[in-house]
Protein backbone atom coordinates (compact mmCIF):
# COMPACT_ATOMS: atom_id res chain seq x y z
CA UNK A 1 0.00 0.00 0.00
CA UNK A 2 0.71 3.80 0.09
CA UNK A 3 3.33 4.82 2.51
CA UNK A 4 3.80 8.11 3.73
CA UNK A 5 3.93 11.08 0.99
CA UNK A 6 5.81 14.28 1.64
CA UNK A 7 5.72 17.64 -0.41
CA UNK A 8 7.48 18.81 -2.36
CA UNK A 9 10.37 16.62 -2.24
CA UNK A 10 13.12 19.65 -2.63
CA UNK A 11 12.48 23.40 -1.65
CA UNK A 12 14.93 26.44 -2.10
CA UNK A 13 14.06 29.58 -0.49
CA UNK A 14 15.24 33.18 0.13
CA UNK A 15 15.74 33.96 3.99
CA UNK A 16 13.01 36.05 5.23
CA UNK A 17 9.88 33.45 3.03
CA UNK A 18 7.42 31.35 4.27
CA UNK A 19 7.44 27.96 3.35
CA UNK A 20 5.02 25.21 4.01
CA UNK A 21 5.43 21.24 3.85
CA UNK A 22 2.87 18.96 2.75
CA UNK A 23 2.55 15.23 4.54
CA UNK A 24 -0.10 12.59 3.86
CA UNK A 25 0.14 10.05 6.46
CA UNK A 26 -0.54 6.32 5.47
CA UNK A 27 -4.33 5.87 5.97
CA UNK A 28 -5.63 4.97 9.34
CA UNK A 29 -2.61 6.26 11.02
CA UNK A 30 -3.86 8.12 14.02
CA UNK A 31 -0.50 9.63 15.11
CA UNK A 32 2.05 11.68 13.17
CA UNK A 33 5.32 13.19 13.70
CA UNK A 34 7.29 15.85 12.13
CA UNK A 35 11.29 15.84 12.78
CA UNK A 36 14.49 17.62 11.19
CA UNK A 37 17.69 16.32 10.66
CA UNK A 38 20.16 18.95 9.49
CA UNK A 39 23.49 17.69 7.62
CA UNK A 40 25.12 14.37 9.35
CA UNK A 41 23.26 15.24 12.29
CA UNK A 42 20.04 12.72 14.32
CA UNK A 43 16.47 13.20 13.93
CA UNK A 44 15.74 16.31 16.00
CA UNK A 45 12.12 16.26 17.34
CA UNK A 46 9.46 19.09 16.11
CA UNK A 47 5.82 17.88 16.60
CA UNK A 48 3.98 15.44 17.23
CA UNK A 49 0.19 14.94 16.45
CA UNK A 50 -2.14 12.24 18.00
CA UNK A 51 -5.97 12.09 17.11
CA UNK A 52 -8.04 14.23 18.60
CA UNK A 53 -5.90 15.30 20.95
CA UNK A 54 -4.01 18.24 21.31
CA UNK A 55 -0.83 18.40 19.97
CA UNK A 56 2.82 18.13 21.51
CA UNK A 57 4.55 20.88 20.14
CA UNK A 58 7.65 20.52 22.62
CA UNK A 59 10.04 20.45 20.23
CA UNK A 60 9.36 23.76 17.70
CA UNK A 61 12.64 25.63 17.83
CA UNK A 62 10.97 29.06 17.93
CA UNK A 63 7.46 30.76 17.17
CA UNK A 64 7.78 31.04 13.54
CA UNK A 65 7.48 26.97 13.17
CA UNK A 66 4.17 26.23 13.65
CA UNK A 67 2.03 22.45 12.22
CA UNK A 68 -1.35 21.93 11.33
CA UNK A 69 -3.27 18.51 10.81
CA UNK A 70 -6.35 18.73 9.09
CA UNK A 71 -9.35 16.20 9.32
CA UNK A 72 -6.78 13.77 11.34
CA UNK A 73 -5.01 13.22 7.80
CA UNK A 74 -2.64 15.93 5.88
CA UNK A 75 -0.63 17.60 8.31
CA UNK A 76 1.12 20.95 6.78
CA UNK A 77 4.73 22.44 8.77
CA UNK A 78 4.86 26.78 8.35
CA UNK A 79 7.94 27.87 8.48
CA UNK A 80 7.53 31.91 8.37
CA UNK A 81 10.33 34.06 7.81
CA UNK A 82 13.15 31.60 7.25
CA UNK A 83 16.68 31.48 8.05
CA UNK A 84 19.65 30.16 6.38
CA UNK A 85 19.56 27.90 9.65
CA UNK A 86 16.54 26.58 9.05
CA UNK A 87 17.95 24.74 6.16
CA UNK A 88 17.44 20.88 6.81
CA UNK A 89 15.47 18.00 5.52
CA UNK A 90 12.29 17.83 7.35
CA UNK A 91 10.70 14.36 7.42
CA UNK A 92 7.33 13.17 8.48
CA UNK A 93 6.26 9.56 10.27
CA UNK A 94 2.82 8.48 11.16
CA UNK A 95 2.36 5.56 13.51
CA UNK A 96 -1.03 3.66 14.17
CA UNK A 97 -0.94 3.88 17.65
CA UNK A 98 -3.03 0.62 17.76
CA UNK A 99 -0.40 -0.38 20.56
CA UNK A 100 2.50 0.93 22.79
CA UNK A 101 5.12 2.41 20.72
CA UNK A 102 4.06 0.94 17.76
CA UNK A 103 6.91 1.69 15.12
CA UNK A 104 6.85 4.88 12.67
CA UNK A 105 6.62 4.67 8.94
CA UNK A 106 8.60 7.62 7.62
CA UNK A 107 8.50 9.40 3.98
CA UNK A 108 11.81 10.44 2.34
CA UNK A 109 11.39 14.18 3.80
CA UNK A 110 11.53 17.34 1.52
CA UNK A 111 15.08 19.14 1.97
CA UNK A 112 14.66 22.73 2.43
CA UNK A 113 17.41 25.19 1.53
CA UNK A 114 17.36 28.91 2.51
CA UNK A 115 19.26 31.17 0.27
CA UNK B 1 13.13 10.88 28.83
CA UNK B 2 14.62 8.05 27.93
CA UNK B 3 18.16 9.41 26.24
CA UNK B 4 20.40 6.69 24.53
CA UNK B 5 24.23 6.35 23.77
CA UNK B 6 25.55 4.50 20.53
CA UNK B 7 28.75 4.39 18.75
CA UNK B 8 29.12 7.28 16.45
CA UNK B 9 30.41 4.92 13.32
CA UNK B 10 31.44 0.94 12.82
CA UNK B 11 33.17 -0.85 10.16
CA UNK B 12 32.86 -4.03 9.24
CA UNK B 13 33.29 -6.63 6.01
CA UNK B 14 30.71 -8.46 3.88
CA UNK B 15 29.72 -11.66 5.62
CA UNK B 16 30.36 -10.45 9.10
CA UNK B 17 28.09 -10.36 11.89
CA UNK B 18 27.65 -6.76 12.93
CA UNK B 19 26.36 -5.77 16.79
CA UNK B 20 25.73 -2.58 17.58
CA UNK B 21 25.04 -1.75 20.82
CA UNK B 22 22.74 1.01 22.58
CA UNK B 23 22.18 2.02 26.03
CA UNK B 24 19.82 3.15 27.89
CA UNK B 25 20.52 3.63 31.44
CA UNK B 26 17.11 5.42 32.77
CA UNK B 27 13.97 3.17 30.35
CA UNK B 28 11.24 3.27 32.22
CA UNK B 29 8.74 0.42 32.37
CA UNK B 30 6.73 0.87 29.37
CA UNK B 31 9.31 1.88 27.15
CA UNK B 32 10.07 -0.25 23.96
CA UNK B 33 13.09 -0.90 22.64
CA UNK B 34 13.35 0.17 18.47
CA UNK B 35 15.52 0.23 15.82
CA UNK B 36 16.13 2.09 12.80
CA UNK B 37 18.40 1.75 9.45
CA UNK B 38 18.27 4.80 7.50
CA UNK B 39 20.07 5.33 4.09
CA UNK B 40 21.21 8.53 2.52
CA UNK B 41 18.00 10.77 0.96
CA UNK B 42 15.48 8.35 3.15
CA UNK B 43 13.61 8.20 5.73
CA UNK B 44 14.62 5.91 8.32
CA UNK B 45 12.82 2.38 7.75
CA UNK B 46 12.14 -0.04 10.69
CA UNK B 47 13.96 -3.26 11.61
CA UNK B 48 12.71 -4.50 14.92
CA UNK B 49 11.30 -3.72 18.16
CA UNK B 50 12.04 -5.63 21.74
CA UNK B 51 10.93 -5.49 25.21
CA UNK B 52 13.08 -7.62 26.85
CA UNK B 53 15.15 -10.71 26.12
CA UNK B 54 15.47 -11.58 22.61
CA UNK B 55 13.29 -10.72 19.32
CA UNK B 56 14.25 -12.05 15.85
CA UNK B 57 13.03 -11.57 12.33
CA UNK B 58 14.44 -12.07 9.08
CA UNK B 59 16.57 -9.71 9.22
CA UNK B 60 18.24 -9.02 12.24
CA UNK B 61 18.12 -10.06 16.23
CA UNK B 62 17.68 -7.76 19.40
CA UNK B 63 19.30 -8.87 22.37
CA UNK B 64 18.19 -7.20 25.61
CA UNK B 65 19.64 -8.15 28.89
CA UNK B 66 17.03 -8.40 32.14
CA UNK B 67 17.71 -4.81 33.56
CA UNK B 68 17.10 -3.14 29.93
CA UNK B 69 19.81 -0.65 30.23
CA UNK B 70 21.01 -1.66 27.10
CA UNK B 71 20.34 -3.49 23.31
CA UNK B 72 21.90 -4.79 20.99
CA UNK B 73 21.05 -5.46 17.36
CA UNK B 74 22.95 -7.99 15.66
CA UNK B 75 23.10 -8.01 12.21
CA UNK B 76 24.09 -11.36 10.51
CA UNK B 77 26.39 -12.16 7.52
CA UNK B 78 26.09 -8.16 6.70
CA UNK B 79 26.81 -7.21 2.74
CA UNK B 80 27.58 -4.06 1.04
CA UNK B 81 23.44 -3.14 1.33
CA UNK B 82 23.86 -2.69 4.87
CA UNK B 83 25.85 0.25 5.05
CA UNK B 84 24.14 2.59 6.85
CA UNK B 85 22.84 4.99 9.62
CA UNK B 86 21.33 2.33 12.85
CA UNK B 87 19.35 4.06 15.03
CA UNK B 88 18.20 2.82 18.25
CA UNK B 89 14.93 4.23 20.03
CA UNK B 90 13.45 4.33 23.39
CA UNK B 91 9.55 4.82 23.18
CA UNK B 92 6.61 5.02 25.43
CA UNK B 93 3.48 7.58 24.97
CA UNK B 94 5.54 10.15 25.11
CA UNK B 95 8.17 12.26 22.60
CA UNK B 96 9.81 9.94 20.53
CA UNK B 97 13.88 10.93 20.55
CA UNK B 98 16.29 9.48 18.47
CA UNK B 99 19.83 9.89 18.76
CA UNK B 100 22.71 10.29 16.16
CA UNK B 101 22.67 6.80 15.24
CA UNK B 102 25.77 4.99 14.36
CA UNK B 103 27.04 4.89 10.78
CA UNK B 104 27.89 1.65 9.46
CA UNK B 105 30.40 0.89 6.70
CA UNK B 106 30.35 -2.66 5.20
CA UNK B 107 33.48 -2.78 2.54
CA UNK B 108 34.35 -5.82 0.49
Amino acid sequence: GAGVSQSPSNKVTEKGKDVELRCDPISGHTALYWYRQSLGQGLEFLIYFQGNSAPDKSGLPSDRFSAERTGGSVSTLTIQRTQQEDSAVYLCASSPRDREASPLHFGNGTRLTVT
Amino acid sequence: LAKTTQPISMDSYEGQEVNITCSHNNIATNDYITWYQQFPSQGPRFIIQGYKTKVTNEVASLFIPADRKSSTLSLPRVSLSDTAVYYCLVSGYSTLTFGKGTMLLVSP
